[in-house]
């Protein structure tokens, strides 16, 4: 079956310390792959994709995600995590189907940081 | 601004009052979508439309109805909510969801409804 995980329901990690979340697919093919953020109180916001090419893949806000095609897993970095950082974060994969993308979600993770 | 606007963001309603939740995105978007999140099982798609008049189901249809009469508006209509419909709804577009695209998506703020 289709299945995006993202295995930790929560990550704490202090005000400038790295960060990872973690986010691992089972879908066939060469699916594209999301990452989103939901602040408190609002929708998602798209923060980065990967389609193809190279596997570190920067976006928004200083994230970052690195693509592993042998571990089909798509983990979201930021070198120094802010307090503005904490919020709830999604990742997605897209399911081809009848010739059109279909998103599938993670439960998501939160992330708090601390200062 | 570009943006996907919702309506109303809070709902209490109760059992079998029919309700719509209104969106509309004003970015000439393609594809529409809403969705329900729900602690621990992330966003789980209800209905989708490709364009104008084109809808289809989504993985959890069941309850709701949808229509697609103009490209920038793509209501959800609960006939007879009940309780377990208690959700937070995203609304969402894109340009195009065509395989060859990788057209991320857009979203609206959230309804947060609860059926008494």
């Amino acid at each position: 079956a289709q299945s995006v995980a993202q295995p930790e329901d929560q990550v704490n990690v202090a005000e400038g310390n790295p960060l990872t979340v973690k986010c691992t697919y089972s879908v066939s093919g060469n699916p594209y792959l999301f990452w989103y953020v939901q602040y408190p109180n609002r929708g998602l916001q798209f923060l980065l994709k990967y389609i193809t090419g190279d596997n570190l893949v920067k976006g928004s806000y200083g994230f970052e995600a690195e693509f592993n095609k042998s571990q089909t897993s798509f983990h979201l970095k930021k070198p120094s995590a802010l307090v503005s950082d904490s919020a709830l974060y999604f990742c997605a994969v897209t399911m081809f189907s009848g010739g059109y993308n279909k998103l599938i979600f993670g439960a998501g993770t939160r992330l708090a940081v601390h200062p | 601004e570009a943006q996907v606007t919702q309506n109303p963001r809070y709902l209490i309603t109760v059992t079998g009052k029919k309700l719509t939740v209104t969106c509309s995105q004003n970015m000439n978007h393609e594809y529409m979508s809403w969705y329900r999140q729900d602690p621990g099982l992330g966003l789980r798609q209800i209905y989708y439309s490709m364009n104008v008049e084109v809808t289809d189901k989504g993985d959890v249809p069941e309850g709701y109805k949808v229509s697609r009469k103009e490209k920038r508006n793509f209501p959800l209509i609960l006939e007879s909510p009940s309780p377990n419909q208690t959700s937070l709804y995203f609304c969402a577009s894109s340009l195009s969801i065509w395989t060859r695209d990788a057209n991320e998506q857009f979203f609206g703020p959230g309804t947060r409804l609860t059926v008494l």
